[in-house]
């Protein structure tokens, strides 16, 4: 399996645009998480799904974030209107309950909103 | 809730030395996590530790479970520059609906 794929790896977008990110889990993954990470505030958990479904999303900062997942291979999280402050890295993660492992990290999207 | 310390925060070190990461949990865990995360880069899972008294080794890295004390240890024997990095621990509550706690991050600065 390639791992976790996420789309774009970087993105430079300006104040106001809608951004949307991309992620394709592991095939047979049943979890996926979005997090954000900042120098600030590090490690935060944006929002998670078990089998499409979305479970938590209290970590969503505000109603300008959305995250989707239509099918087991792909989900998207999307900021409109994107602000300076959502300037961050976002990783998306899957892991499987079944097998009691880790959450195996996309590459990220560095996400810089001027 | 689950919370999830971690200690040091920061920490420089010459090469050669020794040195523990320290991960301590709130609540009853059966299951915690060790990555790596190199400046710029992904997270990386090192360790995954299923059990009390679990020990799991590679390289100059070796890591412990005590659930007992709620509580995970990191060791680094000798270190290495390439082992500069910032680590994370993460625990699997019993109740967290298999959403993972993270520790805050060392960040592990090893002067040659």
């Amino acid at each position: 399996d390639a791992g976790v794929i996420q789309s774009p790896r970087h993105e430079v977008t300006e104040m106001g645009q809608e951004v949307t990110l991309r992620c394709k889990p592991i095939s047979g993954h049943d979890y996926l998480f979005w997090y954000r990470q900042t120098m600030m505030r590090g490690l935060e958990l944006l929002i998670y799904f078990n089998n499409n479904v979305p479970i938590d999303d209290s970590g969503m900062p505000e109603d300008r974030f959305s995250a989707k997942m239509p099918n087991a291979s792909f989900s998207t999280l999307k900021i409109q209107p994107s602000e300076p402050r959502d300037s961050a890295v976002y990783f998306c993660a899957s892991r499987s309950h079944d097998s009691l492992t880790e959450a195996f990290f996309g590459q990220g999207t560095r996400l810089t909103v001027v | 809730e689950l919370k999830v310390e971690q200690n040091p925060l920061f920490l420089s070190m010459q090469e050669g030395k020794n040195y523990t990461i320290y991960c301590n949990y709130s609540t009853t865990s059966d299951r915690l996590y060790w990555y790596r995360q190199d400046p710029g880069k992904s997270l990386e899972s090192l360790f995954v530790l299923l059990s009390n008294g679990a020990v799991k080794q590679e390289g100059r890295l070796m890591a412990s479970l005590d659930t007992k004390a709620r509580l995970s240890t990191l060791h680094i024997t000798a270190a290495v520059h390439d082992l500069s990095a910032t680590y994370f621990c993460a625990v699997d509550g019993r109740s967290s609906n298999y959403q993972l706690i993270w520790g805050a991050g060392t960040k592990l600065i090893i002067k040659p």
